[in-house]
């Protein structure tokens, strides 16, 4: 069946750094979504992409998604200790539900 | 309204007993989807309801019953169930205009944390 590999599984990053997650998928998308969750927390959309080749930005955070439609990258400027969480893609093909990734769980080392 | 809810926050229980956990929304979406979360991993689908019909059971064991008495509506029902099924539950829902359109953004709510003795 359809799998959506996540990659890295843990990132410690300093303050100020800046902090890549990747997601790789074995078959085409039609869609990728990104959600955050927090310590404690619940699942929070955060985007959608659907186009070959898209790259959309929301304040430090850019998202891209790959001209196979098979990955697709979330990358955070500057990070803040806001930031924390564990960031999930999750990609789907036609009418299938979701496929999460295994997420990556970001700490910022104030 | 682009909330969630979820009943109750907390739930623990024995392995004979029966307790029912509820999802609520008003923003008219017509998809609603149980998962299940097990500490550091990713949600796992459980359930998905479109317009108010059982479309998808991921070979759930059936200790686990959905309902969904109408659009606004979820429960899962549960009994005998082991303390393996420990984990938080996650309800959400799409708009599904599309049927289960794989492009709907899912809305989840807070989750009931089950622990099982």
């Amino acid at each position: 069946g359809q799998q959506v590999m996540q990659i890295p599984q843990y990132q410690h990053v300093q303050e100020g750094e800046d902090f890549t997650t990747y997601c790789n998928s074995s078959t085409t998308l039609s869609n990728i979504q990104w959600y955050k969750q927090r310590p404690g927390g619940h699942p929070v959309f955060l985007i959608q992409l659907v186009k070959s080749g898209e790259v959309k930005k929301q304040k430090r955070l850019t998202f891209q998604f790959g001209e196979a439609k098979k990955n697709s990258s979330l990358h955070i400027t500057a990070t803040q200790t806001t930031d924390v969480g564990t960031y999930f893609c999750a990609g789907a093909r036609g009418n299938t539900p979701l496929v999460f990734g295994k997420g990556t769980r970001l700490s910022v080392i104030a | 309204d682009t909330e969630v809810t979820q009943t109750p926050k907390h739930l623990v229980m024995g392995m004979t007993n029966k307790k029912s956990l509820k999802c609520e929304q008003h923003m008219g979406h017509r998809a609603m989807y149980w998962y299940k979360q097990k500490a550091k991993k990713p949600p796992e689908l459980m359930f998905v309801y479109s317009y108010e019909k059982l479309s998808i059971n991921e070979s759930v064991p059936s200790r686990f019953s959905p309902e969904c008495p109408n659009s606004s509506l979820l429960n899962l029902h549960l009994h005998a169930l082991q303390p393996e099924d420990s984990a938080l539950y996650l309800c959400a829902s799409s708009q599904d205009e599309a049927r289960l359109a794989s492009t709907d953004t899912q809305y989840f709510g807070p989750g009931t944390r089950l622990t099982v003795l």
